[in-house]
């Protein structure tokens, strides 16, 4: 079974703080996800790597930035989080092609106060 | 550009009902992929079922089953004989040629007992 883990389930911050989201999978997948959910919005893509150290910008990439430094692990990296940041972050990842089958973590519900 | 309409925001059945969730989309690929994603409220998103473009095929799994009309461009998922556990919220998504994939607003299904 494909595992996609994030670091944390919940998370509460402060305006200004700079947060860290981790996601690790465990199947050797080529592509990993940054989403954002939010109340009738659906799922928005932020970011997203389709290698070690490439990244790609989504559909809402301001005011967040990326790491991929092993093919395993990709980080979301709010610099100074803002209150319209709280959010649901779901990490997913997939096989190389096209529009191959997305695997999602668990989400990590974040409040920024 | 691709776009993916539920126009159900929230369904409510009382259990054993059969129930239709609709998802319409639109693109200008004419290879392309369409999923549906359970999120239930531990809040995973779990896939469903991936479609191609040059299947139309309709799919049946168990209680599940898929209508896919390229004429109509939908791709619509019903569950026959509702149970308390298919409650959750329902994701349709469409990708092209490439990574990305975009996802409707969701439908939340309530299946009363």
């Amino acid at each position: 079974d494909v595992k996609v883990t994030q670091s944390s389930r919940y998370l509460v911050k402060r305006t200004g703080e700079k947060v860290f989201l981790e996601c690790v999978q465990d199947m050797d997948h080529e592509n990993m996800f940054w989403y954002r959910q939010d109340p009738g919005l659906g799922l928005r893509l932020i970011y997203f790597s389709y290698d070690v150290k490439m990244k790609e910008k989504g559909d809402i990439p301001e005011g967040y930035s990326v790491s991929r430094e092993k093919k395993e692990r990709f980080s979301l990296i709010l610099e100074s989080a803002s209150t319209n940041q709280t959010s649901m972050y779901l990490c997913a990842s997939s096989t190389s092609g096209g529009a191959e089958t997305q695997y999602f973590g668990p989400g990590t519900r974040l409040l920024v106060l | 550009a691709q776009k993916v309409t539920q126009a159900q925001t929230e369904i409510s059945v009382v259990e054993k009902e059969d129930v239709t969730l609709d998802c319409v989309y639109e693109t200008r690929d004419t290879t392309y992929y369409l999923f549906w994603y359970k999120q239930p409220p531990s809040g995973e998103l779990v896939f469903l079922i991936r479609r191609n473009s040059f299947d139309e095929q309709n799919e049946i799994s168990g209680r599940y089953s898929w209508n896919f009309q390229k004429s109509t461009s939908s791709f619509n998922f019903t569950i026959t004989a509702s149970q308390v556990v298919d409650s959750a919220v329902y994701f349709c998504a469409l990708g092209g040629g490439y990574q990305k994939v975009t996802f409707g607003i969701g439908t939340k299904l309530q299946v009363i007992p």
